[in-house]
């Protein structure tokens, strides 16, 4: 069955950027899709077919995926991005695949 | 906009079923375009896609709880249901009802809007 993997954490000093990332068998060739979890809110979708924002989104997020990779990356992050963050993909055999998520600190 | 919110018994008792409502408000639920669904959360953990149904009714499961799990639509009232019998303890978690956006071909692409979620514990 196919899996997407993440880091469980990464930390970032304010102002910085932040990657994080989402590994998976040629992952490049299907979408990720990217979504923010704040605790105790539900999840919200930053970025779809790979590099595409919501309207609602700030610039400051952006997508990438090629390869086995798929980049999530926070230009000028600040305190209120410190979030859980969750790749996922669709894959024909297996359907909706989740990564186990990345928690993002801001530091 | 669309809004998702859900609904139902907050505690359920183990070898029981859960049951669960969405109610979709803001936009009609027999839309070729999208995929109503289910996604859990176990407390403290990830979240696991657990199935959706189209608005022909088609539905499609996670293997894993297959022969438990029953997604079912109810266009008049704008609303679709979970029900996931012969609940345990593992069964516990928040569930989010969501919009799944579907391409032209029947892939799923991303998720959205999502309901605020509710929380079921399994416990006797």
């Amino acid at each position: 069955s196919y899996e997407v993997t993440q880091a469980p954490s990464v930390s970032v000093s304010p102002g910085q950027t932040a990657s994080i990332t989402c590994s998976g068998d040629k992952l490049g060739d299907k979408y990720a899709y990217w979504y923010q979890q704040k605790p105790g809110q539900s999840p919200i979708l930053v970025i779809y077919q790979d590099n595409k924002r919501p309207s609602r989104i700030p610039e400051r997020f952006s997508g990438s995926n090629s390869g086995n990779t798929a980049t999530l990356t926070i230009s000028g992050t600040q305190a209120m991005d410190e979030a859980d963050y969750y790749c996922q993909a669709w894959d024909s055999t297996t359907g909706v695949v989740f990564g186990g998520g990345t928690k993002l600190t801001v530091l | 906009q669309v809004q998702l919110q859900e609904s139902g018994p907050g505690l359920v008792k183990p070898s029981q079923t859960l049951s669960l409502t969405c109610t979709v408000s803001g936009g009609a639920i027999n839309s070729d375009d999208y995929y109503w669904t289910w996604i859990r959360q176990p407390p403290g953990k990830g979240l696991e896609w657990i199935g959706h149904i189209y608005y022909s009714g088609t539905t499609t499961y996670i293997p894993s709880l297959e022969s438990r799990l029953t997604i079912s639509l109810d266009t008049s009232r704008n609303q679709f249901s979970l029900n996931l019998s012969s609940v345990t303890a593992a069964d516990t978690a928040v569930y989010y009802c969501a919009r799944g956006w579907r391409s032209m071909m029947g892939a799923v692409k991303w998720f959205d809007p999502w309901g605020q979620g509710t929380l079921v514990t399994v416990s006797s």
